[in-house]
């Protein structure tokens, strides 16, 4: 079975520009996360979506938006990029399992972004 | 909310030796999930081994196995044998189990490198 898949693996951007990330989870996983990967921050997450709705938010600004797509693949957005926006992004995806259950996250590559 | 907390920066351990990653985590969920994922250069997360709250043996997968002291609320990755492939960052997360979410807390993460 193939893994998570993320596309591009990386990129450079510029100040001000936007960006999208795509993620294609693991066949029959409907829930997929993003995370960003920072040194300073560590790894944070980002949002989490389910069945094409956003179930959960980390705190990041509204620059930051994602969507998921009726096959559960997804994107995610950044607006008006900053230098600080410099990251690796990572997505994972999971059953999801319910309530109480185990659920573990498998991760992609990552997308490396760099933002002069 | 939970927290996760690495004290270790950084390892070093000769080939062939067991060495201990440590883990200490903070909940209120009275029900939650512990992970350990491993992060190699290349920046993909990989999943190693799970621990659940109620779970009564202590979790192992092949030369990886997590020593789970609830009443400390620690979880500590103990590898058998090491090998040079083993040198990689790794990082303990957790989930509340009853949160609906798949969404994973992580520590800032223990750096190994394996000396042959």
């Amino acid at each position: 079975k193939a893994g998570v898949t993320q596309t591009p693996r990386y990129l450079i951007k510029t100040r001000g520009q936007q960006v999208t990330l795509s993620c294609s989870p693991i066949s029959g996983h409907r829930s997929v996360s993003w995370y960003q990967q920072t040194p300073g921050q560590g790894l944070q997450f980002l949002f989490e979506y389910f069945s094409e709705t956003q179930r959960n938010k980390g705190n990041f600004p509204g620059r930051f938006s994602g969507r998921q797509f009726s096959n559960s693949r997804s994107e995610m957005n950044v607006s008006t990029l900053e230098l600080g926006d410099s990251a690796l992004y990572l997505c994972a995806s999971s059953l999801p399992a319910g309530a109480g259950e185990t659920d573990t996250q498998y991760f992609g590559p990552g997308t490396r972004l760099t933002v002069l | 909310a939970q927290k996760i907390t690495q004290t270790q920066p950084g390892m070093f351990v000769q080939e062939k030796e067991a060495v201990t990653l440590d883990c200490t985590y903070d909940t209120s969920d009275p029900s939650y999930g512990l992970f350990w994922y491993k992060q190699p250069s290349s920046g993909e997360m990989i999943f190693l081994i799970y621990q659940g709250s109620y779970d009564q043996q202590n979790a192992t997968e092949g030369r990886y196995s997590l020593n789970f002291q609830k009443a400390r609320k620690s979880a500590n990755l103990v590898i058998s044998a090491s090998q040079l492939g083993d040198s990689a960052m790794y990082f303990c997360a957790m989930r509340a189990m009853n949160s609906g979410y798949s969404t994973l807390t992580f520590g800032k993460g223990t750096m190994l490198l394996v000396s042959p």
